[in-house]
């Protein structure tokens, strides 16, 4: 069975462009997660989607966005890019909302994006 | 107060023997959950083990464990038999909030960095 897949895998852009990161979560999977982890850090929570609605928001600001679409992938979308922007963006999975053993996170191999 | 703190950015250790990789916790929910994940260099969380604040019985996958102190709030991994593929940076977090619907946040600690020597 295939992993939780993120596109792309890195990309380089520009200060004050615009961005959408893509995430296909397990088959199965309802509840999509997306993580910002800068260099030397550990993962930071930006947003939470099941089914398709938003469960929860990180400590980020507007220019940070996401949605999950009816087949349960989703897109986080930055705008106006800042060179802090620069991480690792991680993409996990669970089959609920959230809850203990019976809905551990599954993350992807993440997408490295470079602001310059 | 930092909610995960790992106090050793690094640690090393011989093929074939133990680890303990530390852990402390800061959390006023009375439920919650703990995991470990491990990260490769090539970037990916890989979930290596899970515990439950009302878990009475620590936690064990296959060569890992988890020492869970809910007194002391630590829940430290133990990696028995290291072997050269466990070298990585091991990520401590929590989910707070089980009953009242904590959702998918995980707070994670700043990571330890394992190496296995031959």
């Amino acid at each position: 069975d295939a992993g939780v897949t993120q596109s792309p895998t890195h990309l380089i852009k520009t200060r004050g462009q615009h961005v959408t990161l893509r995430c296909s979560p397990i088959s199965g999977h309802k509840s999509v997660s997306w993580y910002q982890q800068v260099l030397g850090q550990g993962p930071q929570f930006i947003f939470q989607y099941y089914e398709k609605e938003e469960r929860g928001r990180g400590n980020f600001p507007d220019r940070f966005s996401a949605r999950q679409f009816p087949n349960y992938s989703s897109e986080l979308n930055v705008n106006a890019l800042l060179l802090g922007d620069s991480a690792l963006y991680l993409c996990a999975s669970s089959l609920e909302a959230g809850g203990g053993n019976n809905s551990p996170l599954h993350f992807g191999n993440g997408t490295r994006l470079t602001v310059t | 107060a930092q909610k995960i703190t790992q106090t050793q950015p690094g640690m090393f250790v011989q093929e074939k023997e133990a680890v303990t990789l530390d852990c402390t916790y800061d959390t006023s929910d009375q439920s919650y959950g703990l995991f470990w994940y491990k990260q490769p260099s090539s970037g990916e969380m890989i979930f290596l083990i899970y515990q439950g604040s009302y878990d009475e019985q620590n936690a064990t996958e296959g060569r890992y464990s988890l020492n869970f102190q809910k007194a002391r709030k630590s829940a430290n991994l133990v990696i028995s038999a290291s072997q050269l593929g466990d070298s990585a940076m091991y990520f401590c977090a929590m989910r707070e909030g089980l009953i009242t619907g904590g959702g998918n946040k995980l707070t994670f600690g700043t990571g330890t960095q394992l190496k296995v020597e031959l």
